[in-house]
């Protein structure tokens, strides 16, 4: 069974550009997270979403930092402008069922802002 | 930010040794996961508990889920160099505003020396 795919797996770009980073979730899984992780903060939680719609982005550190789920199969983080301390690895998971499953990981976006 | 207290930090031992690692928490979970990380990749489900009292096994892990639904406790036996890696506890608190959601811990770093 494919797990949850995430694309690119390496990005670089310089500070003030746009960075899409992309989410396949596992098919028929319906929660969705998104999860930044850093030396100094480990994994930390940005957004998740329920079925496509977001049910908490307390997590998302500044306005700068969006994130979309147009349909079932699909995510979208996005940073606008990008800043070096965005610098993380950002990971996607996802989830079946409505309580308490264990969330199933992406192998990461490795994200370099210079 | 992170509310379980995960120990040690980190452990270097030869191999063939048992190892075991352990999460606290001030607040009850509903369930307990392990995970584990190689360099490069996601998070990868070990074990889930979901009962007080719960012990599980997966080939050579062990875990278990605290009485007082406030910790649980990974146990490796004979490790082998290929159990290198970042061990994380994770749980979904009980009650809040926190459904669907993981706390994790900071993570054990495992070195194996063969």
């Amino acid at each position: 069974d494919a797990g949850v795919i995430q694309s690119p797996r390496h990005e670089v770009t310089e500070m003030g550009q746009e960075v899409t980073l992309r989410c396949k979730p596992i098919s028929g899984h319906d929660y969705l997270f998104w999860y930044r992780q850093t030396m100094m903060r480990g994994l930390e939680l940005l957004i998740y979403f329920n079925n496509n719609v977001p049910i908490d982005d307390s997590g998302m550190p500044e306005d700068r930092f969006s994130a979309k789920m147009p349909n079932a199969s699909f995510s979208t983080l996005k940073i606008q402008p990008s800043e070096p301390r965005d610098s993380a690895v950002y990971f996607c998971a996802s989830s079946f069922g409505t309580f308490h499953q264990p969330q199933h990981f992406g192998d990461g976006t490795r994200l370099s802002i210079l | 930010g992170q509310q379980l207290n995960q120990s040690p930090q980190s452990m270097f031992i030869q191999e063939g040794e048992d190892v075991s690692m352990n999460c606290t928490s001030s607040s009850i979970f509903n369930t307990w996961l392990w995970y584990k990380q190689e360099p490069g990749e996601g998070p990868v489900l070990l074990i889930a508990l979901y009962k007080a009292g719960e012990l599980t096994s997966n080939g050579r892990l062990t875990a278990q889920f605290g009485i007082t639904r406030k910790d649980s406790f990974l146990n490796i036996s004979a490790s082998i160099p290929s159990d290198v890696g970042i061990y994380f506890c994770a749980g979904h608190k009980a009650g809040g505003t926190s459904y669907g959601k993981l706390t994790f811990g900071q993570g054990t770093i495992l070195t194996v020396h063969p």
